[in-house]
C-alpha cells in the first residue's frame, strides 16, 4: 500500500504545452509539499499546504499552480512549458506543519522531460 | 544561499571499509534529517536528531548531531554494496522550511 503516490511517473511534452502531475497520500497527514530536483540533485522547495491552505509558496513562475482538493492531495499545474522545467519533482507529506521537523515521506517522484 | 554543504559529494570505496559524511551549516536548526535516495526512487528518511551531541544508530550507520546544533555526521561501519546510494541531510528551523544539503554520492564496490 503506498503512503505517498504521484502520477505519472514519467511525463515527456513539448515547449508550450500545459500538464499537469497528480499526489495523494494514505497517511492522514495534514501537511503536503511539492519539491523540484534538479540535474544535481539539489532538493528545492515549491510549494507546501496545511489542510488544505497554502503556507509555502517560493519563488516559483506564475505558470506553476498547486491545487489542494482535499488534505489527502496535492496536484501540480503547468502551463507553457519551458526547457529548464525540466527535472524530477516529488511530491512529500508530514504529519502537520510542526512535524515536518521529524521527516518526510516522499513519493517516488515524476519525470518531466520537456523537448 | 546554500545553507548546509555536505561532504564529500562523491565517495567510492570498497565493501567492508568505514566511512563517515558530514554536514555542515553555520546555522543553528531546531532539527537534523538524513535520507537515502536510491535511483528512479524518492528520498527515505533514515534518521532524525534533535538535541545537540546527540548519537542515534541504525544497525551499522551511526548519526551524531552537533554539539551546537550546526552541524552533524554519518558513520557507516563494514560497508556494504547495500549502502550504495546518494545521502541528503536536511536542516529544519522552528517555523521555517526544510532546507536540503547537495547530497554525498556514495558507491560501494562489491
Amino acid at each position: 500500500d503506498t503512503a505517498v503516490s504521484q502520477t505519472p511517473k514519467y511525463l515527456v511534452t513539448q515547449m508550450g504545452n500545459d500538464k499537469s502531475i497528480k499526489c495523494e497520500q494514505n497517511l492522514g497527514h495534514d501537511t503536503m509539499y511539492w519539491y523540484k530536483q534538479d540535474s544535481k540533485k539539489f532538493l528545492k522547495i515549491m510549494f507546501s499546504y496545511n489542510n488544505k491552505e497554502l503556507i509555502i509558496n517560493e519563488t516559483v513562475p506564475n505558470r506553476f499552480s498547486p491545487k489542494s482538493p482535499d488534505k489527502a492531495h496535492l496536484n501540480l499545474h503547468i502551463n507553457s512549458l519551458e526547457l529548464g522545467d525540466s527535472a524530477v519533482y516529488f511530491c512529500a507529506s508530514s504529519q502537520d506543519w510542526d512535524s515536518k521537523n521529524y521527516g518526510y515521506t516522499f513519493g517516488s517522484g515524476t519525470r518531466l522531460t520537456v523537448v | 544561499t546554500q545553507l548546509l554543504e555536505q561532504s564529500p559529494q562523491f565517495l567510492s570505496i570498497q565493501e567492508g571499509e568505514n566511512l563517515t559524511v558530514y554536514c555542515n551549516s553555520s546555522s543553528v536548526f531546531s532539527s537534523l534529517q538524513w535520507y537515502r535516495q536510491e535511483p528512479g526512487e524518492g528520498p527515505v528518511l533514515l534518521v532524525t536528531v534533535v538535541t545537540g551531541g546527540e548519537v542515534k544508530k541504525l544497525k551499522r550507520l551511526t548519526f551524531q548531531f552537533g554539539d551546537a546544533r550546526k552541524d552533524s555526521s554519518l558513520h557507516i561501519t563494514a560497508a556494504q554494496p547495500g549502502d550504495t546510494g546518494l545521502y541528503l541531510c536536511a536542516g529544519a528551523r522552528r517555523d521555517d522550511k526544510i532546507i536540503f544539503g547537495k547530497g554525498t554520492r556514495l558507491h560501494i564496490l562489491p
